[in-house]
C-alpha cells in the first residue's frame, strides 16, 4: 500500500465545475504539499500545509491531521487548470516528500 | 538564477552506458533533492543532500547510482550502466525555508534504449 493515496485517478469536467481532489496518508508528517504538473513534466507547488485550510484564487486546499486527510478544491474551473495534481508528504526533519501518484484532471469548455 | 535549472532536458543513451544528469539549484539554498518520475507515477525520491554531504540516500535505487555536491551548490546524478528500467524523468528540487517551498527543476526525461 502506498504511503499517499490519491483520489480519483482520474478525473473530467465541465467548465465551471466544482472540483475536489483527495488525499490520505499513512506515514508521520510534518506538512503536505500540492503540486501541479502541466504536461511536458515542469512541477509547480500550490501550496504547503500543515494545519487547517489555505486559499490562493480559485484553489483552497484543506488538512486534518488527525484523519491524515488533505483535499484539494478547484472553483469555477477552467481548461486552462487542465494537469496532474500530485500531493506530497513532507517527512520531518529531511523535508523529503513522499508523493501519491496524482489526479490527472481535464476540464473541458 | 531565477529558478532550478537540469541539463540536459532529454538524453537518449544505450543500455550499458553511463550518464550524468546536473542539477543547478538555487543560489544559497542548501537543501537539494533528487526525485525519479516513471511514466504514470508520481516521483519517488532518490538522495537528499544538506550543503555538500548526502542527508539521506535511502531512495538510490541500487549502487550503479550516485549523487555527489561537491560545493554545495551543482549536483550531479550519475548512473553507471544504465539499464532500460532506468527510463525515467529525473527531477531536482531545493527547498526554500523562507517560503517553507520545495522549487522544482523541469526534470531530465533519461530515454536507456
Amino acid at each position: 500500500k502506498n504511503e499517499v493515496e490519491q483520489s480519483p485517478q482520474n478525473l473530467t469536467a465541465q467548465e465551471g465545475e466544482f472540483i475536489t481532489i483527495n488525499c490520505s496518508y499513512s506515514v508521520g508528517i510534518s506538512a503536505l504539499h500540492w503540486l501541479q504538473q502541466h504536461p511536458g513534466g515542469g512541477i509547480v507547488s500550490l501550496f504547503m500545509l500543515s494545519s487547517g485550510k489555505k486559499k490562493h484564487g480559485r484553489l483552497i486546499a484543506t488538512i486534518n491531521i488527525q484523519e491524515k486527510h488533505s483535499s484539494l478544491h478547484i472553483t469555477a474551473s477552467h481548461p486552462r487548470d487542465s494537469a496532474v495534481y500530485i500531493c506530497a508528504a513532507v517527512q520531518g526533519g529531511s523535508e523529503k516528500l513522499v508523493f501519491g501518484k496524482g489526479t490527472k484532471l481535464t476540464v473541458n469548455p | 538564477g531565477a529558478g532550478v535549472s537540469q541539463t540536459p532536458s532529454n538524453k537518449v543513451t544505450e543500455k550499458g552506458k553511463y550518464v550524468e544528469l546536473r542539477c543547478d539549484p538555487i543560489s544559497g539554498h542548501t537543501a537539494l533533492y533528487w526525485y525519479r518520475q516513471s511514466l504514470g507515477q508520481g516521483p519517488e525520491f532518490l538522495i537528499y543532500f544538506q550543503g555538500t554531504g548526502a542527508a539521506d540516500d535511502s531512495g538510490l535505487p541500487n549502487d550503479r547510482f550516485f549523487a555527489v555536491r561537491p560545493e554545495g551548490s551543482v549536483s550531479t546524478l550519475k548512473i553507471q550502466r544504465t539499464e532500460r528500467g532506468d527510463s525515467a524523468v529525473y527531477l531536482c528540487a531545493n527547498f526554500d525555508p523562507s517560503y517553507n517551498e520545495q522549487f522544482f527543476g523541469p526534470g531530465t526525461r533519461l530515454t536507456v534504449l
